[in-house]
């Protein structure tokens, strides 16, 4: 069964430069979730989706921060303009649909953020 | 709000011998879930363990165990017959209805051969 993919896995942008990372998740997976995880930090939830739309966003910065999940497959996830604080890993997973017991979510390899 | 706490920053062991890891957490909820997930220098986050909390028994998954104490609010994590490819970061996790995870702050392990 393939995993989660992210890509890319490394950008290295200057601040107030945009950039876009992609998510394609387990194939049947209903649901999306995006975790940012800055450096000696757990995962922070930025949104999470059912099928294409929106579970939660309460953490997400929405002034430069936006995420998109269209057909409710592949989703991505845009900074702009990007700030020096925004530097970090950003982890895509899936998970069956909301409510199953046992879910469990499975994470993708990440895409490592440096802004300067 | 919920909330998870590991309160060991970094723990070592010698290979071959056994390391518990803890975890404590607060929440509200009567039903929900608790792991303990592994994150290698990859960065991608690997389950280990998962934890039901109406069911009273401890789970277990090889070499590794969990000390579930539902009144304490602790989910601590047994690594027996440690082993070089167990060093990784630890993050215990909480989730409860929507299933969104909630981490905590993460404990650097580390194995002396």
């Amino acid at each position: 069964e393939a995993g989660v993919a992210q890509s890319p896995r490394y950008k290295i942008i200057e601040k107030r430069q945009s950039v876009a990372f992609w998510c394609n998740p387990i194939s049947g997976h209903a649901t999306l979730y995006w975790y940012q995880q800055i450096l000696g930090q757990g995962p922070k939830l930025l949104i999470q989706f059912q099928n294409n739309g929106v579970v939660d966003d309460s953490q997400l910065p929405k002034d430069r921060f936006s995420a998109e999940r269209l057909k409710g497959v592949d989703s991505t996830l845009k900074i702009q303009p990007a700030k020096l604080e925004d530097s970090a890993v950003y982890l895509c997973a899936s998970s069956l649909v909301v409510g199953l017991s046992g879910n469990t979510i499975y994470f993708g390899e990440g895409s490592w953020l440096t802004v300067v | 709000a919920q909330t998870v706490t590991q309160s060991q920053p970094e723990m070592s062991v010698q290979e071959a011998e056994t390391v518990t890891l803890s975890c404590t957490y607060d929440t509200s909820e009567s039903d929900y879930y608790l792991f303990w997930y592994k994150q290698p220098p990859s960065r991608q986050m690997i389950l280990v363990i998962r934890q039901e909390a109406y069911k009273q028994q401890n789970a277990t998954e090889n070499r590794f165990s969990v000390n579930f104490q539902k009144a304490a609010k602790s989910f601590s994590l047994k690594i027996s017959d440690s082993q070089l490819g167990d060093a990784a970061m630890y993050f215990c996790a909480y989730s409860a209805g929507a299933q969104k995870l909630v981490f905590g702050q993460g404990t650097r392990l580390t194995i002396n051969p």
